[in-house]
């Protein structure tokens, strides 16, 4: 069965303290992995899709990279607005499951200053 | 400002009761899809459509059903409502089906049942 799960649930940092946030992965053949950040109460806004293992991308103070079983976002300088809470989600190769997202429940990430 | 719009923004209903949750996806995409997110159980993808037609179904119940109109905008019926419906209904949108086209999400509809 296709399963995504985060790590930490949630995650508290000071103003400036780098961290990484985990996405591991079971999937019958990977297609590609999103990045999401989601404010309360808003939809989920979309930062990055990685495609193969190796692959790296950033955004800002957001950096995010791939491995053949896992994913990390990294986090570096974060300031206060960049608290959310981050989403991870596979796109199998399985035809009967079109092209949906399966989503890991998350990390709440909290910078105070 | 994805470009997904979704109405209403928030929804109450009691049991029982029957609602249409609305979805106009980006321009130029064809792809829609619909999903729950709870606090229990996070987001579950439920259907997806692609330029009218079910293209993949998940974990969406009897009571529940969607289409695609030839505008290409998207509604999701939801019946016989019960308390544990209550949640945000999510709709996002891509451009094609086959292809590994980013899926932009909407604000969602929160639903509350009571």
């Amino acid at each position: 069965e296709d399963q995504v799960t985060q790590s930490p649930e949630a995650l508290r940092l000071q103003e400036g303290e780098s961290s990484s946030l985990n996405c591991s992965y079971t999937v019958s053949g990977l297609r590609g992995l999103f990045w999401y950040r989601q404010d309360p109460g808003k939809g989920p806004e979309f930062l990055f899709t990685l495609y193969s293992a190796g692959e790296e991308k950033e955004k800002e103070r957001l950096k995010a990279t791939l491995t053949k079983k896992e994913s990390f976002l990294h986090i570096t300088a974060p300031k206060p607005e960049d608290s959310a809470t981050y989403l991870c989600a596979v796109q199998a190769r399985r035809l009967q499951a079109g092209t949906a997202l399966i989503f890991g429940k998350g990390t709440t990430l909290s910078v105070s200053s | 400002d994805s470009g997904v719009t979704q109405t209403p923004k928030h929804l109450i209903t009691a049991t029982g009761q029957r609602v249409t949750l609305r979805c106009s996806p980006r321009s130029g995409d064809l792809s829609v899809y619909w999903y729950q997110q709870s606090l229990d159980q996070g987001l579950q993808f439920l259907i997806q459509y692609y330029n009218g037609e079910e293209r993949a179904k998940g974990n969406i119940l009897e009571r529940f059903s969607a289409q695609q109109f030839p505008d290409l905008h998207s509604e999701l019926n939801l019946s016989s409502l019960e308390l544990g419906d209550s949640a945000l209904y999510l709709c996002a949108s891509s451009v094609g089906e086959g292809n590994l086209g980013t899926q932009y999400f909407g604000p969602g509809t929160r639903l509350t049942v009571l």
